[in-house]
């Protein structure tokens, strides 16, 4: 079992949906949460970061964690075309010099006008 | 207020070849990571540095990587004897802290390629 399962998609939706993106994860020891956006053949950028479980909003970008059931999500409001990109979870152990992310594979999104 | 800068962008060698990829961290930044993502794969953590000390090296084939972050100067990946399955984008991120809370941000990548 992976450490980070995340579906690869590609999910495609209309304007104006709300996207639902989802990892889960098998190591309980994880305890920072966050959400990267890529475009294509660019560096991930850092849209939401959340720490243990409970929610949280930026926009139209709302994160949850559920550490009891090890499931992250990621929901867009409103999506747009350019939202179209793809997504990656990621997170880290607590405490300590652990410096490095664990990342999913990534979901790739792409929004229709 | 520049962000991680890598370079050279788009790296082509024949096998055999020696690559070195640059990281400038974020100016303020002294904690530098890099991650390979292989086509189709996650990224994948290679190596976390401080100036001058390797702190964690877990991710890092045992041979022909290595990696550096001197006093002075960029971060530099370095890859001996290239073969075509080092193909990838290589990603170098930056920290202020080490910490777990720490954000880190990324630079936009160096794309090997391996004739």
């Amino acid at each position: 079992q992976k450490e980070v399962e995340q579906d690869p998609g590609p999910l495609s939706v209309p304007e104006g949906a709300i996207v639902s993106l989802n990892c889960t994860y098998s190591n309980s020891a994880f305890q920072y949460f966050m959400w990267y956006r890529q475009y294509s053949r660019k560096g991930p950028e850092l849209l939401m970061y959340t720490y243990s479980s409970g929610n949280k909003e930026d926009g139209r970008f709302t994160a949850q964690v559920d550490k009891s059931s090890k499931y992250i999500s990621l929901f867009i409001r409103d999506s747009q075309p350019s939202d179209s990109a793809t997504y990656l979870c990621a997170m880290r152990w607590g405490g300590g010099s652990q410096g490095n992310l664990i990342f999913g594979k990534g979901t790739k999104l792409s929004v229709k006008p | 207020n520049a962000g991680v800068m890598q370079n050279p962008r788009h790296l082509v060698r024949r096998r055999g070849q020696e690559a070195r990829l640059r990281c400038s961290p974020m100016k303020g930044h002294s904690h530098v990571y890099w991650y390979r993502q292989l086509p189709e794969e996650g990224l994948k953590f290679m190596v976390y540095l401080q100036k001058e000390n390797i702190i964690d090296e877990s991710g890092m084939p045992k041979e022909r990587f290595s990696a550096e972050f001197p006093k002075e100067g960029p971060s530099i990946l370095r890859i001996q004897q290239v073969v075509r399955g080092d193909s990838a984008a290589y990603f170098c991120a930056s920290s202020r802290q080490g910490a777990s809370t720490d954000t880190q941000y990324f630079g936009p990548g160096t794309r090997l390629t391996v004739l």
